[in-house]
């Protein structure tokens, strides 16, 4: 199973919103809303902050949304904050019953 | 408060064993999916196996199939990966995460496994 794949790195301002995109197949994010993004904080682990392409778990910014089209899945956070900075990775079921992650993305705050 | 203690990563010499586990608290452990994440250094995410509640299924990630065996004791609220036939590749911060549907809603903070000779 192949990693989806993310850009390396994306960068906005203060204010600005940002996407980041998730590519698959017709076999992972394509066949399934089952698409979820994390955050990862520099020394610290992961945290979900959007499953199911679009829902956000209590407690996440509302500033942080998804969208899925065919085989490409997208986080877009607006009103970019310097807290923003860190890295982001999706994920998705998979045919196989398995998950696969992206690449990981480094969203870095100008 | 919920939580998931990592513990049993060392350093081990390339074709050595060694088994991790997972103390989870603060939620009804036996009524979840688990799963375990590794991160090599420097590296991304990549999701290594899951179990169902009852350890009644398991799938694994191509690169461990055949090589490392999770497990649970529910009565123990514990959640268990053994690791053999161990590589370089394999050095890595192993996560455990509660699993929730497809979605994984808690990480544990790591324990690392280190594979040098």
């Amino acid at each position: 199973q192949s990693a989806l794949t993310q850009p390396a790195s994306v960068s906005g301002s203060p204010g600005q919103s940002i996407t980041i995109s998730c590519t698959g197949t017709s076999s992972d994010v394509g066949g399934y809303v089952y698409v979820s993004w994390y955050q990862q904080h520099p020394g610290q682990a992961p945290k979900l902050i959007l499953y199911e392409v679009n829902n956000r778990p209590s407690g996440v910014s509302h500033r942080f949304s998804g969208s899925k089209s065919d085989n490409t899945a997208s986080l877009i956070i607006s009103g970019l904050q310097a807290e923003d900075e860190a890295d982001y990775y999706c994920s998705s079921y998979t045919s196989t019953s398995i998950l696969v992650f992206g690449g990981g993305t480094r969203l870095t705050v100008l | 408060e919920m939580q998931l203690v990592e513990t049993g990563g060392v350093v081990v010499q390339p074709g050595g064993s060694l088994r991790l586990s997972c103390a989870a608290s603060g939620f009804t452990f036996e009524h979840y999916t688990m799963h375990w994440v590794r991160q090599r250094p420097g590296k991304g995410l990549e999701w290594v196996c899951v179990i169902n509640w009852d350890g009644g299924r398991t799938d694994y990630g191509d690169s461990v199939k055949g090589r490392f065996i999770v497990s649970r004791d529910n009565s123990k609220n514990s959640l268990y990966l053994q690791l053999t036939s161990l590589t370089t590749a394999d050095t890595a911060l192993y996560y455990c995460v509660k699993g929730h549907s497809t979605r994984l809603d808690y990480w544990g903070q790591g324990t690392l496994v280190t594979v040098s000779s």
